[in-house]
């Protein structure tokens, strides 16, 4: 399978812990993107990278959420002291750089804080 | 701030119906607006239309941009139980490099 995939697919924690995603894009695209979907809404834009460097972050991301795409290739979502607001479907997607509208999304990690 | 609105958001029909999807969209320096299918998990990609008036056709479904009233409409003919999914739009602005601004979704139900 050659598109884009994350893991876990799931994730339950307890209120107050750490969790981290990961990301393998399409191996040839050199943009990645990671959206948050709550239920009954479309996805939200979180932060996207150019090969190594993050380039936007949105004002959704709080301190407690920090991604890094270290060599360029995959990509990790660190959300810290988890908050029951932060329950959704995290989803990446990548792009090449002159195609970057056609994004192709991966399957999303589910998250839920109790 | 970029907004992007679908109606409706909900629709029930039989196979063979036709179906029309709207989206409308109130953004700065616009670049493209894209529809997308979600099953159950990942958006897939549709369509993407940057300039008015053209029609993009993908089997069944059917796209079109109206740049000065700021909308696009999705059809799909001759409905079919696999079209039931969340169909997103999503708007591209020409200095967010590739960041997509997404509506609400219009969850589409296609009985046998």
């Amino acid at each position: 399978d050659t598109g884009v995939s994350q893991d876990p697919r799931h994730k339950i924690t307890k209120r107050g812990q750490n969790v981290t995603f990961r990301c393998d894009p399409i191996s040839e695209h050199n943009r990645l993107y990671w959206y948050r979907q709550t239920l009954g809404q479309g996805p939200e834009f979180l932060t996207y990278f150019q090969n190594e460097a993050q380039l936007e972050k949105s004002r959704l991301l709080s301190d407690r959420f920090s991604a890094e795409r270290p060599k360029g290739s995959f990509s990790t979502l660190e959300i810290q002291r988890t908050e029951q607001g932060d329950s959704a479907m995290y989803l990446c997607a990548s792009s090449l750089v002159l195609q970057q509208e056609t994004q192709y999304f991966g399957p999303g990690t589910r998250l839920l804080v109790l | 701030e970029d907004k992007v609105v679908q109606s409706p958001l909900s629709l029930v029909v039989h196979e063979g119906d036709t179906v029309t999807l709207n989206c409308s969209y109130e953004v700065t320096n616009f670049r493209s607006l894209l529809w997308y299918k979600q099953e159950k998990k990942a958006p897939t990609f549709l369509f993407m239309l940057t300039s008015s008036g053209i029609e993009k056709k993908s089997g069944r479904l059917s796209s079109i941009l109206d740049k000065k009233e700021l909308f696009s409409i999705l059809n799909i003919t001759a409905t079919q139980t696999g079209d039931s999914a969340v169909y997103l739009c999503a708007v591209s602005v020409g200095t967010s490099y590739g960041k997509l601004t997404f509506g609400q979704g219009t969850i589409l139900t296609v009985h046998p």
